[in-house]
C-alpha cells in the first residue's frame, strides 16, 4: 500500500528555537493530512491537519506546509518548548478510505533547556 | 467531558493466553478505530466499528484477532492465544461522524 514516511528520526533543538519535522508521502490522492504529537505513554494527540487545497495552515505556534508536487508536509513549531518534547507523527487519510489514517514512523523532538 | 478511555493500561500475559482489551468511546460518538503500535513505530489501523458493526477490518489479522462493539457497554479487542509478536499498544479512536479521531491513552500489552 502507499505509505508516510519522515527524513529525521530524532531532532534536537534548543528551547526558544525553531522546529522542523519534515515528511514525505507518496500517495498523490492523498487529500487530507493530520499532524499528531505523542507523548511517552500516551495516545497520539491531534495538532494541525491540513487539505490538499491547502499550502499552509497556521495554529497556535505551530504551521504545517504541504507541497503536493513533491509530496512533502513539513511541520514548524516556533519558540520550542520543553513541553514539545515528544514524538511527532505525520499521517494520510487512505486514499481507498475516508477514514483510515496512515501513520509515518515518527520524529523524535528533543528540547534542550 | 471524559475524554476516550481504555483499560487495563498495561496487560501481562503468558504466552497462550486470552488478553481482553475494553475502549469505551467519547459521549455521543458511535463510530470507534483500533490500532496497532510496535515500539519505535507508527500505529497502523486494525479495524473500525460502528454501534454493532464492524465496518472494516482490513487491518485485523484473519486468526486470533477480534473486535466488537456491542450495543450497550465498551469496544472490545479480543487477542486469543497470544504470542510474543502481540506484544504492542493498542491504541483505541472515536469519532462521532467517521472523522476527527480522539484517541485513547492505549493499552500496553506484554506477552512472556
Amino acid at each position: 500500500g502507499e505509505s508516510v514516511g519522515l527524513h529525521l528520526p530524532t531532532l534536537s533543538v534548543q528551547e526558544g528555537d525553531n522546529s522542523i519535522i519534515n515528511c514525505a508521502y507518496s500517495n498523490s490522492a492523498s487529500d487530507y493530512f493530520i499532524w499528531y504529537k505523542q507523548e511517552s505513554g500516551k495516545g497520539p494527540q491531534f495538532i494541525i491537519d491540513i487539505r490538499s487545497n491547502m499550502d499552509k495552515r497556521q495554529g497556535q505556534r505551530v504551521t504545517v506546509l504541504l507541497n503536493k508536487t513533491v509530496k512533502h508536509l513539513s511541520l514548524q513549531i516556533a519558540a520550542t518548548q520543553p513541553g514539545d518534547s515528544a514524538v511527532y507523527f505525520c499521517a494520510e487519510i487512505d486514499g481507498d478510505s475516508s477514514y483510515k489514517l496512515i501513520f509515518g514512523s515518527g520524529t523524535r523532538l528533543l528540547v534542550r533547556p | 467531558n471524559a475524554g476516550v478511555m481504555q483499560n487495563p493500561r498495561h496487560l501481562v500475559r503468558r504466552r497462550g493466553q486470552e488478553a481482553r482489551l475494553r475502549c469505551s468511546p467519547m459521549k455521543g460518538h458511535s463510530h470507534v478505530y483500533w490500532y496497532r503500535q510496535l515500539p519505535e513505530e507508527g500505529l497502523k489501523f486494525m479495524v473500525y466499528l460502528q454501534k454493532e458493526n464492524i465496518i472494516d477490518e482490513s487491518g485485523m489479522p484473519k486468526e486470533r484477532f477480534s473486535a466488537e462493539f456491542p450495543k450497550e457497554g465498551p469496544s472490545i479487542l479480543r487477542i486469543q492465544q497470544v504470542v510474543r509478536g502481540d506484544s504492542a499498544a493498542y491504541f483505541c479512536a472515536s469519532s462521532p461522524d467517521g472523522a476527527g479521531l480522539d484517541f485513547g491513552p492505549g493499552t500496553r500489552l506484554l506477552v512472556l
